[in-house]
C-alpha cells in the first residue's frame, strides 16, 4: 500500500541553524513527491515537486529511491519558515497521499 | 483571478441537518478532490473527480456525497450531519500528473 511517513511531528530549531525535515514512502511504481507548506492562516500550498529539482524559499529536497526517502531541507532557517509542512506522494492519475504532517518553529 | 473558492468558512449546524459545502475553481481544472483534515492531522480523500460526471470515493470512507455536473464546481453534500462529521473538509484541483494541486481555505464544519 502507498505510505507517506513523517517520523517527526515537531520541530524546533534556532534562526540560522540548518533544517532537515523527514519524509519517507512506501510504492512499488514510480513516485511523484511533492512537499505542501501551510502558514499560520493561510491555505495549504505547494511548495517543491521533485521533478522540477527546483530551491524554493531555500528548501531542496531530493529524492532518494534507494532509501525511499524525500527529505526537504533548508542551510540556514528562517523565522518566517515557522509552518506545517506536508510531504505528498502522487499515485495512479495523481491522487495525493499526505503524511501526518511535521510542525516547524523557528526559535529567535 | 483564477482561483479556486470555497463556502463557508465556517459552520456550525444541529445534527441531523442536510449541509452541502461550496467549492469551485476558475483554473480550468479537470480533476477536483475533497479531503477531510482533523486538527495537526493527515489529510484523507474522501472524494475525487477526472472530470464532468465522472465521481469516486477516496481512500478514507464518508457518507458525504458529490457531484461534478460543470468542470468548475464540484459540492459536497451530507444529508444527515452528525458530531463525528466535524472535521475540516479542504477542496482542491489539478491539471495533471506532477502538476501538484492547488486547494481551497477549507471549510471548518462543526455539528452539535
Amino acid at each position: 500500500a502507498q505510505r507517506v511517513t513523517q517520523p517527526e511531528k515537531l520541530l524546533s530549531v534556532f534562526k540560522g541553524a540548518p533544517v532537515e525535515l523527514k519524509c519517507n514512502y512506501s510504492y512499488s511504481g514510480s513516485p511523484e513527491l511533492f512537499w505542501y507548506v501551510q502558514y499560520s492562516r493561510q491555505r495549504l500550498q505547494l511548495l517543491l515537486r521533485h521533478i522540477s529539482r527546483e530551491s524554493i524559499k531555500g528548501f531542496t529536497a531530493d529524492l532518494n529511491k534507494g532509501e525511499t526517502s524525500f527529505h526537504l531541507k533548508k542551510p540556514f532557517a528562517q523565522e518566517e519558515d515557522s509552518a506545517m509542512y506536508y510531504c505528498a506522494l502522487g499515485k495512479g492519475a495523481q491522487k495525493l497521499v499526505f503524511g501526518q504532517g511535521t510542525r516547524l518553529t523557528i526559535n529567535p | 483571478e483564477a482561483d479556486i473558492y470555497q463556502t463557508p468558512r465556517y459552520l456550525v449546524i444541529g445534527t441531523g441537518k442536510k449541509i452541502t459545502l461550496e467549492c469551485s475553481q476558475t483554473m480550468g481544472h479537470d480533476k477536483m478532490y475533497w479531503y477531510q483534515q482533523d486538527p495537526g492531522m493527515e489529510l484523507h480523500l474522501i472524494h475525487y473527480s477526472y472530470g464532468v460526471n465522472s465521481t469516486e470515493k477516496g481512500d478514507l470512507s464518508s457518507e458525504s456525497t458529490v457531484s461534478r455536473i460543470r468542470t468548475e464546481h464540484f459540492p459536497l453534500t451530507l444529508e444527515s450531519a452528525r458530531p463525528s462529521h466535524t472535521s475540516q473538509y479542504l477542496c482542491a484541483s489539478s491539471f495533471g500528473t506532477g502538476d501538484g494541486y492547488t486547494f481551497g481555505s477549507g471549510t471548518r464544519l462543526t455539528v452539535v
